[in-house]
């Protein structure tokens, strides 16, 4: 199954930067996504990484704020941009082969960024 | 729109005791159903999923969970609990047609004591 490296693991950031979230998974993989996690509340997609086009976002997400990359298949990076204090969450990428519903192999995850906005 | 609901927000259990971690959903026409474990700092983790076939579902470290199509719900069990088995569950489903982005519950924090 696919392993995941999300790096930073963690970070405190001064309002008004920005981060890179980088996502690298060790195998090819057709579909990625990117996910927020808040205390207390459910995984919220935020966006589908294309390979070589451009991200799918959410309702309520949009790509000035969070500009995804995909360059290939095995890697992916979200920005986070002009952060405030309620950009304070966990930011977790993801992946599977396929179609979720019909892929032999589950929905992997990475470990996840834990971001802190001053 | 599909939904999952997780009423719980906490389950205590003592070690060695059955557990339960409820989960009901919404979805059109025919659910693939999902349960992923997260331990604290790490990402989610598969456990097991239902697709078709038996009600029952055996998954990874034990745990199972039976779905229901008239009460629409895919409870997860294990028949005794273990302190390791502390953390947080989540429940996702996604419809058989249409979009393939799948729904996650809130979560469930599951405390195991010894």
């Amino acid at each position: 199954s696919a392993v995941i490296s999300q790096k930073p693991s963690r970070d405190i950031c001064q309002r008004g930067t920005s981060l890179t979230i980088q996502c690298q998974v060790d195998s090819q993989v057709t579909m990625m996504f990117w996910y927020r996690q808040q205390p207390g509340q459910s995984l919220t997609l935020i966006a589908t990484a294309n390979q070589g086009s451009e991200a799918t976002y959410e309702s309520g997400f949009v790509i000035d704020k969070f500009p995804i990359s995909r360059p290939n298949l095995t890697f992916s990076t979200l920005t986070v941009s002009n952060m405030s204090p309620e950009d304070s969450s966990i930011y977790l990428c993801s992946a599977v082969d396929g179609d979720i519903r019909h892929s032999n192999q589950p929905q992997h995850f990475g470990d996840g960024t834990r971001l802190s906005i001053l | 729109a599909q939904s999952v609901a997780q009423p719980e927000d906490q389950v205590n259990v003592a070690e060695g005791n059955p557990l339960t971690v409820k989960c009901t959903y919404s979805v059109s026409g025919n659910p693939y159903l999902f349960w992923y474990v997260q331990y604290p700092n790490r990402g989610l983790q598969f456990l097991l999923k239902y697709i078709t076939g038996d009600n029952l579902v055996k998954g990874s470290y034990g745990f199972e969970a039976e779905f229901n199509k008239s009460q629409t719900s895919f409870h997860l069990k294990k028949p005794s609990a273990l302190v390791s088995d502390s953390a947080l569950y989540f429940c996702a489903a996604i419809a058989s047609g249409g979009s393939y982005i799948p729904t996650f519950g809130r979560g469930t924090s599951l405390i195991v004591h010894p």
